[in-house]
């Protein structure tokens, strides 16, 4: 079954510090990963994508994420966090199953929130 | 980029009452809406996938007739929340993606619906 696990409930960090926020994934084949961040009361923005090629994907705001297919993983990261990168983080991937590989349908994790503290 | 606007942002509305949420594609087509429900501090849960022109798919467990879902057109999809009661109120949001194998979903901003 197709899944993927953000472990932290929430990730501390210090302005100026890097940041890391940590997803891991199972789908059959190549999978199509996405990060996502939420304000409160908003919908969700999107940040990157990793679809193919170059393993490490940069995306809006600073933030970047490394795909590893090895140990399954597409943590995103930021080298230098700001008070304002405060908000929850959703890692995705495309439902490849259930025939709706064309639609675009996303499986999301349970989401970690992001406290930077100046 | 590919907005997608969503309205209202918020509704309060008395239990037995219906509430219409709109979702629009405002510089793309967007055959294909996915509505989902969040609950504080949990994910977002898929209810439909909407598709334009033909009935919509719902996830298991969400009643059909309760969260009556439109897509008319290439640019517009509707839930209709019938017959609220105080346990449907949760952040509803939209999301669609313009055509091709690997464009991101873009989201509404949501809108929040208390029932009283």
């Amino acid at each position: 079954a197709q899944s993927v696990a953000q472990p932290e409930d929430q990730v501390n960090v210090a302005e100026g510090n890097p940041l890391t926020v940590k997803c891991t994934y199972s789908v059959s084949g190549n999978p199509y990963l996405f990060w996502y961040v939420q304000y409160p009361n908003r919908g969700l923005q999107f940040l990157l994508k990793y679809i193919t090629g170059d393993n490490l994907v940069k995306g809006s705001y600073g933030f970047e994420a490394e795909f590893n297919k090895s140990q399954t993983s597409f943590h995103l990261k930021k080298p230098s966090a700001l008070v304002s990168d405060s908000a929850l983080y959703f890692c995705a991937v495309r439902d490849m199953e259930s025939g709706s590989g064309n639609t675009g349908k996303l499986i999301f994790g349970q989401g970690t929130t992001l406290q930077v503290k100046p | 980029g590919a907005v997608v606007s969503q309205h209202p942002s918020w509704v309060i509305c008395k239990s037995g009452t219906s509430v219409k949420i709109e979702c629009r594609s405002l510089d793309f087509q967007a055959t294909t809406m996915f509505w989902y429900r969040q609950f504080p501090k949990q994910s977002l849960m898929l209810m439909a996938t909407s598709n334009e022109g033909s009935k919509a798919t719902y996830e298991q467990g969400v009643e059909k007739d309760k969260f009556l879902i439109n897509h008319a057109s290439l640019t517009l999809s509707t839930l209709t929340v019938t017959s609220a009661h105080p346990e449907d109120s949760s952040f509803y949001i939209c999301s669609s993606r313009e055509q091709g194998g690997s464009s991101p979903l873009h989201f509404g901003n949501g809108t929040r619906l208390t029932v009283t």
